[in-house]
């Protein structure tokens, strides 16, 4: 089993959707949780950090699920803008694993 | 303030010749890494720099990679003998320090290195 697992998508939704991914992690041991964004070409910016009691940022939902060792992003009414690439990272002590990305396209 | 810089951008570089790449970190970041993303691939970690602590080199493919770190702050990865393979983008991140669990990190443009 990888360490960290996307679905690779892509996932084509429209604008206006709402969208979800998960990510699962096999180190139970894993103790810091973030979600990056990669648009095409450019480096991975951070998207938000996922907390145990789960955080929301605008449109952006993350959740961590410990019990099942996954982390999940919701994004609603989704933008033309927001397509790009969705990194999962799971990290022990200071060593991040990053997982492969979900490719999300909003067409109009 | 700065981000994360890196240079060159761009390298392209003949099979068998050595490249230094070039990173600087955001001041006050003490954490370091060096990452390597081939084409469709997701990030692979090379190495890791923590203040004045013995380097993470486990990620390291093989000995012809090698990187330094001066002073806590300026890193240089070097690729000696490069080979085709190596052809990727090698992405730097900094971090504040890491004390017992990993901080948000923030990644430089990249170097896209090329081995013809």
């Amino acid at each position: 089993r990888k360490e960290v697992e996307q679905d690779p998508g892509p996932f084509n939704v429209p604008e206006g959707a709402t969208v979800a991914f998960n990510c699962t992690y096999s180190n139970s041991a894993s103790q810091s949780f973030f979600w990056y964004r990669q648009d095409c070409r450019k480096e991975p910016k951070l998207l938000m950090s996922v907390y145990s009691s789960g955080n929301e940022d605008g449109r952006f939902t993350a959740q961590l699920n410990r019990a099942s060792q996954y982390i999940s992003l919701l994004i609603r009414d989704s933008k033309l803008s927001d397509s790009a690439t969705y990194l999962c990272v799971v990290a022990h002590w200071y060593r991040p694993t990053f997982g492969r990305g979900t490719s999300l396209i909003v067409h109009p | 303030g700065a981000g994360v810089s890196q240079s060159p951008s761009n390298k392209v570089t003949e099979k068998g010749k050595d490249v230094e790449l070039r990173c600087d970190p955001i001041s006050g970041h003490t954490a370091l890494y060096w990452y390597r993303q081939s084409l469709g691939q997701g990030l692979e970690f090379l190495i890791y720099f923590q203040g004045n602590s013995a380097p993470d080199k486990s990620g390291l493919p093989s000995d012809r990679f090698s990187a330094e770190r001066t002073g806590g702050s300026v890193s240089t990865l070097t690729i000696q003998r490069t080979q085709q393979e190596d052809s990727a983008v090698y992405l730097c991140a900094s971090s504040l320090p890491n004390t017992g669990e990993a901080y948000e990190q923030y990644f430089g443009p990249g170097t896209r290195l090329t081995v013809t």
